[in-house]
This record gives C-alpha cells, sequence and structure tokens, in this order.
C-alpha cells in the first residue's frame, strides 16, 4: 500500500542551527513528493515539491529537500533555522497522474533561543 | 494571492445532528478535495470532486457524506447523523490540474461533536 513515514514526531532545534526532517515513502513508481508546513491554526502551506529531475529541489522560506530513489526518502533541509519556522510539516505523496495526497503523521519543530 | 476560503473556522454540534461545511475554492480550478485531521492523527483523504461528481473517495467517506457544489463557487462538506468521532479538522483544497499534482488548501473548519 502507499504510504508516507515520518520517523520523527518532535525535533527541537536551536534557532540559527541547521535542520533536516526526515520522510520515507513507499509506493510502486516514484510518486509526486510534497512538503507542507501547518503554522498553529493556519492551513496547509506547499512548501516545496518534486515531479522529476533534478533531485534537489528548492522551496519557500529557505528550505530545500533532496529526493533520494535508493533510500526512499525524500528529507527536508533548511541550513538556519528561525524562530518563526516552528511549525508542523508534513510530507506527502501522490500518484502520478492520480489526484489523492497521502500524508506522514507530520514532524513537529520546536525552536529553542 | 488567491486562496481557499472556508467557513465556519469553528462548529459545536450535538451528536446525531447535521453539519455543512463550506469551502469556496480558488476561482480558476477545476479539481476540489476534501481531507480531515483527527486530533493528533494524519492528514486523511476523504473525496475529490471533478466536472460536477466525485471522482474518487477513501473508505472514510461513506453515506454519511456528502459533497456539493451547489452554484459554482461553493463545495460543501454535508456530514449526516454526527458521530462523536467526525470530531476532526476538515480541510478543503483545490487545484488547477492533475498535471502540477499541487494542491492549494485552505485553513481548516473544526469541527467538534459533542
Amino acid at each position: 500500500a502507499q504510504s508516507v513515514t515520518q520517523p520523527d514526531i518532535h525535533i527541537t532545534v536551536s534557532e540559527g542551527a541547521s535542520l533536516e526532517l526526515r520522510c520515507n515513502y513507499s509506493y510502486g513508481a516514484t510518486p509526486y513528493l510534497f512538503w507542507y508546513v501547518q503554522s498553529p491554526g493556519q492551513g496547509l502551506q506547499l512548501l516545496l515539491k518534486y515531479f522529476s529531475g533534478d533531485t534537489l529541489v528548492q522551496g519557500i522560506k529557505g528550505f530545500e529537500a533532496e529526493f533520494k530513489r535508493s533510500q526512499s526518502s525524500f528529507n527536508l533541509r533548511k541550513p538556519s533555522v528561525h524562530w518563526s519556522d516552528a511549525a508542523e510539516y508534513f510530507c506527502a505523496g501522490m500518484n502520478t497522474g492520480f489526484q489523492k495526497l497521502v500524508f506522514g503523521t507530520g514532524t513537529r519543530l520546536l525552536v529553542s533561543p | 494571492e488567491p486562496e481557499v476560503t472556508q467557513t465556519p473556522s469553528h462548529q459545536v454540534t450535538q451528536m446525531g445532528q447535521e453539519v455543512i461545511l463550506h469551502c469556496v475554492p480558488i476561482s480558476n480550478h477545476l479539481y476540489f478535495y476534501w481531507y480531515r485531521q483527527i486530533l493528533g492523527q494524519k492528514v486523511e483523504f476523504l473525496v475529490s470532486f471533478y466536472n460536477n461528481e466525485i471522482s474518487e473517495k477513501s473508505e472514510i467517506f461513506d453515506d454519511q457524506f456528502s459533497v456539493e457544489r451547489p452554484d459554482g463557487s461553493n463545495f460543501t462538506l454535508k456530514i449526516r447523523s454526527t458521530k462523536l468521532e467526525d470530531s476532526a479538522m476538515y480541510f478543503c483544497a483545490s487545484s488547477r490540474d492533475t498535471n502540477t499534482g499541487e494542491l492549494f488548501f485552505g485553513e481548516g473548519s473544526r469541527l467538534t461533536v459533542l
């Protein structure tokens, strides 16, 4: 069955430190992959997406993610975290040509001063 | 910037009552979706809607649920005879096409069933 796994429920990072949030996928073929962010009381905002081609994708707010087929991973990174990055981050996948997003369980990012 | 808007932001209802959640998708989008997130759990797909009919639905989307696009701008989710386990955040989303795979989400409607 198609699935997306985020192994970390919570992560705490010091402001200014680097960040990596993990995501693994299980699909029959390479899916479209996405990272969404949800701030408290807000909807889901798309950070970046991978369809094909360059395996390192750049997104908004200084985020990037790298698709690694050999590891079935699509980890989200940011070189220097800001306090405003504290939020819930969701990895999601979608079979090409279909419409249903399958979400991971989310990782809550806490940023310490 | 165009956005998906949802109302109400929070609704409290008694078990067994009917609830309608409203969504206004982005105006030039053709595909519409409902997702839900039970507190502490993952966001789950409920239904997708295109060309005035359901294109896909999950096993969660049983006869208790229905969707409608009554007037060309609104997209509603109706839950008949709500149950306690329907308490969740319900997200509406829309997309222009299926080529980009990019969905735009609203801020959600929190439903609390007592």
